[in-house]
Parts: C-alpha cells; sequence; structure tokens
C-alpha cells in the first residue's frame, strides 16, 4: 500500500488554465504539507495543514490555494498557470509538526 | 545567507570508500535534522533522523550533530554504486523543514 499517494503523477497543460492535483495519505499523520521542486532541485515548502487547519503559508502567489477536506488528503489547486508554475510537486506527511515527513512521489507539472 | 548549506558536488567516491556529506544551518534554536536521499526523478526518502548532539548509526549510514558549530554531517561507509543519488540535509526551524539544496553523490566503480 501506498503510504503518500498522488495524482496525476504528470500534468501538462497550457498556460491560463486551473489544474488541480490530489494526494491522500493512509498513515495516521496529522499533519501534511505541499512542496515545489524547481528545475535546480531545491525543495521548498509552499503549504502546511495539521488536522485539517493551515498552519504554514509561505510567500506563495495566491494563484495556489490549498484545501484538505480531512487530515488525510490534501489537495492544491491552481488557477491562471504560468511558465514559471512548471515544477514537480511533491507532497508530504508527518506524524506532527517538526517530525520526519514521507513524500509522495511528485507530481510533474509542465506549462506548455 | 541560505538557511541550510551543502555542497552541490558532485561528490565523487569510490566504490568501498567512505562518503562525507556536511551541512550546516543557521537557526540556533532548531532541535530535528533529517538526511533524504532522492534518486534521480524520484522522491526524497528519509534515511536518518538525529536530534541530539553526537552520533547515530544505522546499518552504513552515521550521521553526527553539533548543535553549538550548527553543523549536521552524514558518513556513508562502504559506499555502493546503489548510493549514488542527491542527499538533502532537512532541518526544522519554528515547526517546518527547511532544505538544503542537496550534495550529489558519484560512486564510481
Amino acid at each position: 500500500d501506498t503510504a503518500v499517494s498522488q495524482t496525476p503523477k504528470y500534468l501538462v497543460t497550457q498556460m491560463g488554465n486551473d489544474k488541480s492535483i490530489k494526494c491522500e495519505q493512509n498513515l495516521g499523520h496529522d499533519t501534511m504539507y505541499w512542496y515545489k521542486q524547481d528545475s535546480k532541485k531545491f525543495l521548498k515548502i509552499m503549504f502546511s495543514y495539521n488536522n485539517k487547519e493551515l498552519i504554514i503559508n509561505e510567500t506563495v502567489p495566491n494563484r495556489f490555494s490549498p484545501k484538505s477536506p480531512d487530515k488525510a488528503h490534501l489537495n492544491l489547486h491552481i488557477n491562471s498557470l504560468e511558465l514559471g508554475d512548471s515544477a514537480v510537486y511533491f507532497c508530504a506527511s508527518s506524524q506532527d509538526q517538526g517530525q520526519p515527513q514521507h513524500f509522495g512521489d511528485g507530481t510533474r507539472l509542465s506549462i506548455l | 545567507q541560505k538557511e541550510v548549506e551543502q555542497n552541490s558536488g558532485p561528490l565523487s567516491v569510490p566504490e568501498g570508500a567512505i562518503a562525507s556529506l556536511n551541512c550546516t544551518y543557521s537557526d540556533r534554536g532548531s532541535q530535528s535534522f533529517f538526511w533524504y536521499r532522492q534518486y534521480s526523478g524520484k522522491s526524497p526518502e528519509l534515511i536518518m533522523s538525529i536530534y541530539s548532539n553526537g552520533d547515530k548509526e544505522d546499518g552504513r549510514f552515521t550521521a553526527q550533530l553539533n548543535k553549538a558549530s550548527q553543523y549536521v554531517s552524514l558518513l556513508i561507509r562502504d559506499s555502493q554504486p546503489s548510493d549514488s543519488a542527491t542527499y538533502l540535509c532537512a532541518v526544522e526551524s519554528w515547526g517546518k523543514l527547511q532544505f538544503g539544496a542537496g550534495t550529489q553523490v558519484v560512486v564510481t566503480p
């Protein structure tokens, strides 16, 4: 069983479109995260939710909107996609803040 | 100043030798430290966590932490070609993990 699963694995779309990425974890963790890894491989946190509550909101354009329907799911919706949004987006989860995080396989987003 | 700094590499290591990776961090209040391994095109995988000063060993991996010097390192003994990957240092700061840019390790047969 996959511990942290994301869909889709690949997303190719045109500039200006709106897209969503879904994430689910079956580890019973309370905290979930979204990270962006750019072409230089730098992994940067975007958002974090603890038990459905937003606790970390980094300097991210408001075109990005996370949503956590329950503590096992964290989705990411992106409006008006731009070329600079091309990256790999990773979902992760941990038992609590500051604890080891387990990552999903990533969603490779390519903007044409 | 970056919050977590690592040498980007590549670090070339002969098979069977010891690979030594270093990481420095800026937040003196950090309490939790992690090493992740990331193969090309894959997700980061946790290999070590360390919370107190000193050494922690797990198989061929040893993590070393010195909070006074704000320094954490990872040693890989008996390096194998399968250890070729990028190693990410992650430091807990204000409830979130700050990642270094990673050190690429290449183990040569």
